[in-house]
């Protein structure tokens, strides 16, 4: 089935410790994304790709970084996990057109949810 | 910082009657899109209207976007038990390639 898969589904990780989020979409969307979900706070962006080899910043990209080897991966990692980043991750991608401003839908991963002690 | 805002928090109502969500935001937008999300799960998509329409129907939702206001909401008709779900506005903004969300609406409906 076509579609976005993250792993872990779940992680307790001790602070000070690397973790990376995985991220594989099927669907051969141009642009990836990564969020955050707090609660009170919605969703926020924390780092995107509009293609492969590119990435940007979002609205809370500190303590985050993330690659975009290929059109299908696009891993978050967390080089020194602290407690505020306790959270559900969503990854999410959408179609694009290569060179230009990405518009239309976006397509949700699961979600992984990230606790750090 | 957010970019939109949700109108009301959270909102209960019995089954067959309608529910109104609202959103606010304060930059200019390529289209703005709703999205649901069921407790524990990623958020799926329910319908897009573009900066230059004013009205949307798909199935039971309705959408209307109000670009002089910075505003927009959905209606959703004759709710079931299963709309029960917290639903998001998202807003494609102008020049950024990304979407931003608001805050959510947490929508229940009792049977």
């Amino acid at each position: 089935i076509a579609g976005i898969t993250q792993a872990p589904t779940s992680q307790i990780l001790a602070a000070g410790r690397r973790m990376t989020l995985r991220c594989t979409q099927d669907m051969r969307h141009n642009a990836m994304y990564w969020y955050r979900q707090d609660l009170g706070l919605g969703l926020r962006l924390i780092h995107y790709s509009n293609t492969a080899g590119t990435t940007g910043k979002g609205e809370v990209p500190d303590g985050y970084s993330v690659s975009r080897a290929n059109t299908d991966d696009f891993p978050l990692t967390l080089a020194s996990a602290v407690p505020s980043q306790t959270s559900v991750y969503f990854c999410a991608s959408r179609k694009g057109v290569r060179g230009q401003a990405n518009t239309g839908e976006l397509f949700f991963g699961e979600g992984s949810r990230l606790t750090v002690l | 910082s957010q970019q939109g805002e949700e109108d009301p928090q959270a909102l209960s109502i019995q089954e067959g009657e309608n529910a109104t969500m609202n959103c606010s935001y304060k930059t200019s937008i390529n289209n703005l899109q709703w999205y649901r999300q069921n407790s524990g799960r990623g958020l799926v998509h329910l319908i897009l209207i573009r900066s230059n329409e004013r009205e949307k129907h798909s199935g039971r939702l309705r959408v209307t976007l109000d670009t002089s206001k910075k505003s927009s909401s959905l209606l959703i008709t004759a709710s079931r038990a299963a709309d029960t779900a917290s639903y998001f506005c998202a807003m494609d903004q102008t020049g950024a390639n990304n979407l931003f969300f608001g805050t959510g609406t947490r929508l229940t409906v009792i049977p």
